[in-house]
């Protein structure tokens, strides 16, 4: 079973500046996909960022940018000119390719706080 | 974008009761829909599967009988929370997998907070 790691429970950035959240993941499989997904007090789900691991390319969404190591499996986020509305909770999330029923696999989380 | 919604937003009811939540994917077919569980300040727990016209298939340690999962046609699903108690209280989240926009995703809806009496 793959399972995901998210080390940092809480982390803290000043407004403005860049911020890096780590997730390591632990899979055999050699196809699948990872994300990065955001939720606000609203508690509302946000998909951030989306890396298919078949891409050695690190996918970039504006100011949200992914450092992905596929041989140390690990998929960090970093948040760019950081804004007060990016504080939330932030997940690493797996899922294997192929399949419509593969669900995702949710890392711990880590809450970020955006100081003004 | 592709929409998920759920119905209630949150709900309170007395412990025994039955409680039926919606989640219904507006703008797009839903191959495959997720129900997962959150308690305050923690991970998103997957309950359970389902796929349209099928039985779901539960986790691990999550009753069946107790949560009861249609998922009658390719836009709506249904989470029956039956006879509630108080430790059933938690914020519950579906999820509806289709194609929209061109892209294979899973979209979360807004999630409903059941608190039980």
């Amino acid at each position: 079973a793959q399972t995901v790691t998210q080390s940092q429970p809480e982390m803290s950035v000043q407004e403005a500046e860049t911020v890096t959240l780590s997730c390591t993941y632990d899979t055999s499989e050699s196809d699948y996909y990872l994300f990065w997904y955001k939720q606000p007090p609203s508690r509302q789900m946000i998909l951030v960022i989306r890396q298919e691991a078949y891409k050695q390319q690190n996918a970039t969404e504006n100011r949200f940018s992914v450092n992905f190591q596929k041989a140390a499996k690990s998929f960090s986020l970093k948040i760019s000119d950081s804004q007060l509305g990016d504080a939330a909770m932030y997940f690493c999330a797996y899922r294997s390719a192929g399949n419509a029923g593969n669900m995702l696999t949710f890392g711990g989380g880590t809450r970020l706080m955006v100081k003004p | 974008g592709a929409v998920v919604s759920q119905h209630p937003s949150w709900v309170i009811c007395k412990s025994g009761t039955s409680v039926k939540i919606e989640c219904r994917s507006l703008d797009f077919q839903a191959t495959t829909m997720f129900w997962y569980r959150q308690f305050p300040k923690q991970s998103l727990m997957l309950m359970a599967t389902s796929n349209e016209g099928s039985k779901a298939t539960y986790e691990q340690g999550v009753e069946k009988d107790k949560f009861l999962i249609n998922h009658a046609s390719l836009t709506l699903s249904t989470l029956t929370v039956t006879s509630a108690h108080p430790e059933d209280s938690s914020f519950y989240i579906c999820s509806a997998r289709g194609l929209a926009g061109g892209r294979d995703e899973q979209f979360f809806g807004p999630g409903t907070r059941l608190t039980v009496l």
